[in-house]
């Protein structure tokens, strides 16, 4: 069965450290990645996304994730956190020939100011 | 203003009530989703549909029904044979012409009593 997993529950960083969230998932055919937010009282967005070409996707407020096909992983990062990151992230895996999405458990992030 | 629309935010029924969720979207977009949110799990899939008249189960589909009779519209009816129906419901819709991207709605919270 599908599945996706992430890492990291729950973490803290203060300002200005580098961030990475681990995800990793199980499935043998083609995939897009995605990696959603949500901000405290707000719906969950787009964070970045691959489906295919450069290996290396930057997404928005500084974001970037590495899908690494060998190793069925898609992790997320970030140089310098700010406090504004805190939220909560989620990896997701869409079977492109079902078009059924898989999330991860999702990670808690806490950046203190 | 296009998006998704789920009401009411907050919901609370008695327990062996059945209690229908609405979503409405005027994205245009023809595939849509219902998930359950609980703390720690992540979001999993309840049931989803690629176009009008045509749904499919997802992961926890058991206790659940839905309809889709009009783009626009995917209501969940949350049944009494759910064992635990307290939960958030987040509907969303897959934008085909965004690398499959999912759009979400702000959500429901259903309390049973």
């Amino acid at each position: 069965a599908q599945s996706v997993s992430q890492h990291n529950h729950h973490v803290i960083l203060s300002e200005a450290a580098s961030l990475e969230l681990g995800c990793n998932y199980s499935y043998g055919g083609t995939v897009n990645l995605f990696w959603y937010v949500q901000y405290p009282g707000q719906h969950l967005q787009l964070l970045l996304k691959y489906f295919s070409g450069d290996p290396l996707v930057k997404g928005i407020k500084g974001f970037e994730a590495e899908f690494i096909k060998s190793k069925f992983s898609f992790n997320l990062r970030k140089p310098s956190v700010q406090w504004s990151d805190t939220a909560e992230y989620f990896c997701a895996v869409m079977s492109s020939g079902t078009y059924k999405y898989i999330f991860g458990t999702g990670t808690r992030l806490k950046v203190l100011a | 203003d296009g998006g998704i629309t789920q009401s009411p935010k907050y919901l609370f029924r008695k327990e062996g009530q059945n209690v229908t969720l609405s979503c409405e979207q005027n994205l245009n977009h023809d595939a849509m989703y219902w998930y359950r949110q609980d703390p720690g799990q992540g979001l999993r899939l309840i049931y989803y549909s690629q176009i009008v008249n045509d749904f499919q189960k997802g992961d926890i589909a058991e206790g659940y029904s839905v309809s889709r009779e009009k783009k626009e519209s995917f209501p969940l009816t949350v049944t009494s044979a759910q064992k635990n129906p307290t939960a958030f419901y987040l509907c969303a819709t897959r934008d085909r012409g965004r690398a499959d991207t999912q759009y979400f709605g702000p959500g429901t919270r259903l309390t049973v009593l």
